[in-house]
């Protein structure tokens, strides 16, 4: 049973235009959600997360927004850079020191 | 730098042979997880340490699996009797007091051949 989903296996974007990554969670019970970026041969990367009781959080060109009230929650990124080609993972907590629980990836393409 | 060492980045094992992995977080990190994960999949847990205490395990780790962290400092993955279907990237994360991300080593390769 996977309580996190990502739904789209795969985007390409072109450079300079917005990239919009979107996550499904089934768990009420998660509280901390969080966006890990990946390239081959290397573990995840930690990018930015948002607590429950935010419906936004920004850092630079991210931006994650959660819906609880639809369980789910999306990655901004503008503009999209060549660089920000790689796999996305989003992942939820149920506290933040409870075990990360992993959708299975959305695969970035950014065309220059 | 995450502050996560993993050792070895790869290892090739024959199917039957028992293997160990290491994981060295810095020592701000007292949580500290251990995830599988496969070809087109995220990482799957495995299992969790707070400091030295062993929290959860999942389902996933059979009995040929076992995790340890003495002292709760580094950790310790081993695989007995390896099969071909733990072929993997095995990653460790970790996370200090207050922190609600996990950071992550760059994982060791197993290929069991």
């Amino acid at each position: 049973d996977q309580q996190v989903k990502q739904n789209s296996p795969s985007l390409s974007v072109q450079e300079g235009r917005i990239s919009i990554l979107n996550c499904d969670y089934t768990n009420s019970m998660f509280d901390y959600f969080l966006w890990y970026k990946k390239y081959p041969a290397e573990g995840p990367t930690f990018l930015i997360s948002i607590s429950s009781i935010k419906d936004k959080n920004e850092d630079g060109r991210f931006t994650v927004f959660l819906n609880k009230s639809a369980k789910h929650l999306s990655l901004h990124i503008v503009p999209s850079q060549p660089g920000d080609s790689a796999v996305y993972f989003c992942a939820a907590q149920k506290t933040s020191y409870d075990k990360v629980i992993f959708g299975p990836g959305t695969s970035l393409s950014v065309i220059p | 730098d995450t502050g996560v060492s993993q050792d070895p980045r790869h290892k090739i094992t024959k199917r039957g042979q028992n293997v160990t992995f290491r994981c060295d977080p810095i020592s701000e990190h007292n949580r500290l997880y251990w995830y599988r994960q496969t070809l087109g999949q995220g990482p799957e847990f495995l299992t969790y340490f707070q400091n030295e205490a062993q929290l959860e395990k999942s389902r996933l780790l059979s009995d040929r699996f076992s995790a340890e962290r003495p002292k709760g400092s580094f950790s310790t993955l081993e695989i007995q009797r390896t099969e071909q279907g733990d072929s993997a990237m095995y990653l460790c994360a970790a996370g200090g007091f207050g922190n609600t991300e996990a950071f992550f080593g760059q994982g060791t390769r197993l290929t069991v051949v």
